[in-house]
């Protein structure tokens, strides 16, 4: 069975430090990662995906098979950046996303 | 245009109650998926349809959970005799090609939050 971990239900650190969120996954095959975002009162969106090797905002993620992570990283974080982040995966023929139970990112100021 | 629009944003049942919950994809999007949101977890993937053919209802968590997209458009997902653990927010999100395992962005709706008394 396929499973997402994210550690952290909350995260909060000052505005301009670096952040990293965490993710772990279990899939014995090659899965797709990505990254949700939801903003206060918005819905869920995409924020990035590991086959585009693209950053967004500032973020970057990179998938180490290894370690089987995709932890998020973003160096200067920014107030805008509070949210409540899930990582998510899709493998095996599976249509549907499994998402891990996010991590709620607090931006002080 | 028009995102995924989802009615009612709220819905109070009481207990044994059936409720049907609406999902208006975008236009054109072929793929269609519901999850389950329970406070305080990540979404989980409910059933799945590519047009108007439920191809995964794998997650579907009992046999009083139904969906249905009869015109391969706009879908329902209906919950009979409603239960107390059924509250949660119910998410509709749609994408532009046939899924199958190759990724095509998902599209989320606001989501239908459910009150079961």
């Amino acid at each position: 069975a396929q499973r997402v971990t994210q550690p952290e239900k909350l995260l909060s650190v000052f505005k301009g430090a670096p952040v990293e969120l965490k993710c772990n996954y279990s899939y014995s095959g090659s899965p797709e990662l990505f990254w949700y975002v939801q903003y206060s009162r918005q819905r869920l969106q995409l924020l990035l995906r590991h086959i585009s090797r693209e950053s967004i905002k500032g973020f970057t993620a990179d998938l180490n098979k290894g370690e089987t992570s995709f932890h998020l990283k973003k160096p200067f974080a920014q107030e805008e950046d509070s949210a409540m982040y899930y990582c998510a995966l899709q493998g095996g023929g599976a249509d549907g996303l499994t998402f891990g139970k996010g991590t709620h990112l607090i931006i002080q100021p | 245009g028009a995102g995924v629009s989802q009615s009612p944003r709220y819905k109070v049942a009481k207990r044994g109650q059936d409720v049907a919950l609406r999902c208006d994809p975008i236009s054109g999007h072929v793929s269609l998926f519901w999850y389950q949101q329970a406070l305080g977890q990540g979404p989980e993937f409910l059933t799945y349809f590519q047009n108007e053919a439920q191809l995964d209802k794998s997650g579907l968590p009992s046999d009083r959970f139904f969906a249905e997209r009869p015109e391969g458009s706009v879908s329902t997902l209906k919950i009979q005799r409603t239960q107390q653990e059924d509250s949660a927010v119910y998410l509709c999100a749609s994408s532009l090609g046939a899924s199958g395992g190759s990724y095509n962005e998902q599209f989320f709706g606001p989501g239908t939050r459910l009150t079961v008394l």
